[in-house]
């Protein structure tokens, strides 16, 4: 099986553009989250849908949205990029089934660099 | 989500066993222990999960006390592959179905280098 793919691997942006970002998660897998992981340090949480829904959001600005398709993929879009926002963008699915020591499965990232 | 401390890296040289010490001193009853590896430009990768006591898969262990206010990941026979970053997670990870995102809260992490 297929690990969890995301696309593009590289992307160059400038202040102002907006930036989409896609995920495809293990065949199964019901449930995908977004982080970011800015260099240097420990990737965190933007988002987690599951079964199309949004189920969580971390602490990040209302320029950064997400969504869910019936296919399970997701797409993180970030509007009016930030300097700040130049980070590796990381795409984690798991199953879900309810199991409260589920391991999540992540994807090698999109690395965002906004100039 | 308990807070963790690890330390902020650490040297071995190739076949030793390494020991890497989390504490998480507010850890709650129903938080799990898990520890993830990333290597630069991917993912963090799942290595073990343990509540109590003693885990031990095909890559590594994970020991953890009676009063659960610290763990140990324990690599045997490092290599020079197992230089990584590597992650202490502390966390109950609700059920989907309860409306809370099951969210994990990575900490700086413990720069783990392989010398030969």
């Amino acid at each position: 099986d297929a690990g969890v793919t995301q696309s593009p691997t590289h992307l160059i942006k400038t202040r102002g553009q907006h930036v989409t970002l896609r995920c495809s998660p293990i065949s199964g897998h019901k449930s995908v989250s977004w982080y970011q992981q800015v260099l240097g340090q420990g990737p965190q949480f933007i988002f987690q849908y599951y079964e199309k829904e949004e189920r969580g959001r971390g602490n990040f600005p209302d320029r950064f949205s997400a969504r869910q398709f019936p296919n399970y993929s997701s797409e993180l879009n970030v509007n009016a990029l930030l300097l700040g926002d130049s980070a590796l963008y990381l795409c984690a699915s798991s199953l879900n089934r309810g199991r409260v020591n589920e391991k999540l499965f992540f994807g090698s990232g999109t690395q965002l660099s906004v100039l | 989500l308990a807070k963790t401390t690890q330390p902020i890296s650490m040297d071995s040289y190739e076949g030793q066993e390494v020991n890497i010490t989390c504490s998480h001193n507010n850890i709650a009853t129903n938080d799990y222990i898990t520890w993830y590896q990333q290597f630069p430009s991917q993912g963090p990768r799942f290595i073990i999960q343990g509540y109590k006591t003693k885990v031990t898969n095909e890559v590594a262990s994970l020991f953890i006390p009676a009063d659960r206010k610290s763990s140990t990941l324990s690599l045997p026979r490092v290599s020079l592959s197992d230089t990584a970053v590597y992650y202490c997670l502390v966390g109950d990870f609700p059920l989907i179905s309860s409306g809370s995102a099951r969210q994990l809260t990575f900490g700086s992490g413990t720069q783990l280098t392989v010398l030969p």
